[in-house]
């Protein structure tokens, strides 16, 4: 099985800070790669897949990168609404979710 | 636009089997390229897959839970379902049916709005 580590598990920040979260995979899932944006009580909303490719309709200020193993979903300004648990999830083989980030407010 | 609904029992009692049914609209489950799958999250956790069921009826389960799973579809009414036998307090979750955009570039692109399973006696 390939297990998805994220970190941190909780991030504090504020708003207009830049914010990166970190998917380490324990193999190479060959760039097959998701990020989900996830507020209480709601389903996840896809926002980036293909390690980098924006989903329609999320903004530019979500980014994504990497390759191999590790990963990275960058928020190059972050604003009120993005403040929720973020997940990362392979799909090279099977699907394996991350065990989230919880961006809170400093 | 594509929408996705579950509806089930939202209480099942342990070792019993825990039966849910996506009903997807604004598109066919038979569209090229696309899978349909479930998710569940535990109260306060984080998702874990638990199926997807493609073209053609081919099934892939989470070696986790396959013994336990079974995915069905029914093109007649555009729905598919989730089968979860001899559960316990342990599959208590908030159930999601997604779409997985497969070869349109992978990731779960629509989600229901999930529907909340408590195993209990």
């Amino acid at each position: 099985d390939i297990q998805m580590t994220q970190s941190p598990s909780t991030l504090s920040a504020s708003v207009g800070d830049r914010v990166t979260i970190t998917c380490r995979a324990s193999q190479n899932i060959n760039g097959w790669l998701a990020w989900y944006q996830q507020k209480p009580g709601q389903a996840p909303k896809l926002l980036i897949y293909k390690a980098s490719t924006l989903q329609s309709g999320v903004p530019s200020r979500f980014s994504g990168s990497g390759s191999g193993t590790e990963f990275t979903l960058t928020i190059s300004s972050l604003q009120p609404d993005d403040f929720a648990t973020y997940y990362c999830q392979q799909y090279n083989t099977y699907s394996t979710f991350g065990g989230g980030t919880k961006v809170e407010i400093q | 636009q594509l929408q996705l609904q579950e509806s089930g029992s939202g209480l099942v009692r342990p070792s019993q089997t825990l039966s849910l049914t996506c009903a997807v609209s604004g598109d066919s489950i038979n569209s090229g390229g696309y899978s349909w799958s479930w998710i569940r999250q535990p109260p306060g956790q984080g998702l874990e897959w638990i199926g997807s069921i493609y073209q053609g009826g081919n099934t892939y389960y989470n070696p986790s839970l396959k013994s336990r799973v079974t995915i069905s579809e029914d093109r007649s009414n555009n729905q598919f379902s989730l089968n979860l036998n001899s559960v316990t307090a342990a599959d208590t979750a908030v159930y999601y049916c997604a779409r997985d955009s497969g070869s349109h570039g992978g990731g779960f692109d629509f989600w229901g709005q999930g529907t909340l399973v408590t195993v209990s006696s």
